[in-house]
């Protein structure tokens, strides 16, 4: 059964970048087959996929144009892990986020426990 | 503003059946079969129910069901049960290796 168990802090100042780290049970990230994404949910956005890291032969990552300029999803083989960085977050990036294992292709099947990110002075 | 439609509510009756549609565009939902359904409670995580527009995941019972025709993908649940009621949202491959989500429907069972 996969398991994924998400940390980092729930709450972050305004221009400071937000962490968030998702520990894999279950399943590998160096996955041929899956995809390691992270997804957030607002009131005002809704849901809304982020980005995603994935090995096929070397590593990949996709952003969502929204974040691109600010996101980086890393993936840790050492920890069987990945990561979200978003730099330079405001208000508007108040969100739980999710991190997530699937395909675009057919589906998002498994998701984290989700952590409220709150951006505030 | 989410970048698939869809309609904020839906409501049936236990037993009856409800449809939630989900209004993409030609450069999502209707070019890739690659919409999916995920159902959400208050307070946890989605779970996925439909993939590849029609294909239901293990568990999820057969009371679900997705179609999709043109732009327009749906989700039907037939003989609506209390635990039916939560939120459902829609989502589909957007080309570009990029995924977009619907606003989400809260189905409500009466």
């Amino acid at each position: 059964q996969v398991q994924l168990q998400q940390s980092g802090p729930g709450l972050v100042k305004p221009s400071q970048t937000l962490s968030l780290t998702c520990a894999i049970s279950g399943d590998s990230v160096s996955s041929n087959s899956m995809a390691w994404n992270w997804i957030r949910q607002s009131p005002s956005r809704g849901l809304e996929w982020l980005g995603r890291t994935y090995y096929r032969s070397k590593w990949f990552n996709d952003y969502a144009p929204s974040v691109k300029s600010r996101i980086t999803v890393n993936p840790d083989t050492s920890k069987n892990q990945f990561s979200l960085q978003l730099n330079s977050v405001t208000p508007e990036d108040t969100a739980v986020y999710y991190c997530a294992r699937g395909l675009m292709a057919s589906g998002i099947n498994y998701w984290g426990q989700g952590t409220l990110v709150t951006v505030s002075s | 503003q989410s970048a698939l439609t869809q309609p904020p509510s839906a409501s049936g009756s236990p037993g009856q059946s409800v449809t939630i549609s989900c209004t993409g565009t030609s450069s999502d939902v209707g070019s890739y079969n690659s919409v999916a359904w995920y159902q959400q409670h208050p307070g946890k995580a989605p779970k996925l129910m439909i993939y590849e527009v029609t294909k239901r995941p293990s568990g999820v019972p057969d009371r679900f069901s997705g179609s999709k025709s043109g732009n327009t993908a749906s989700l039907t649940v037939s003989g609506l049960q209390a635990e039916d009621e939560a939120d459902y949202y829609c989502s589909s491959y957007a080309g570009s290796n990029n995924l977009v989500f619907g606003g989400g429907t809260k189905l409500t069972v009466l």
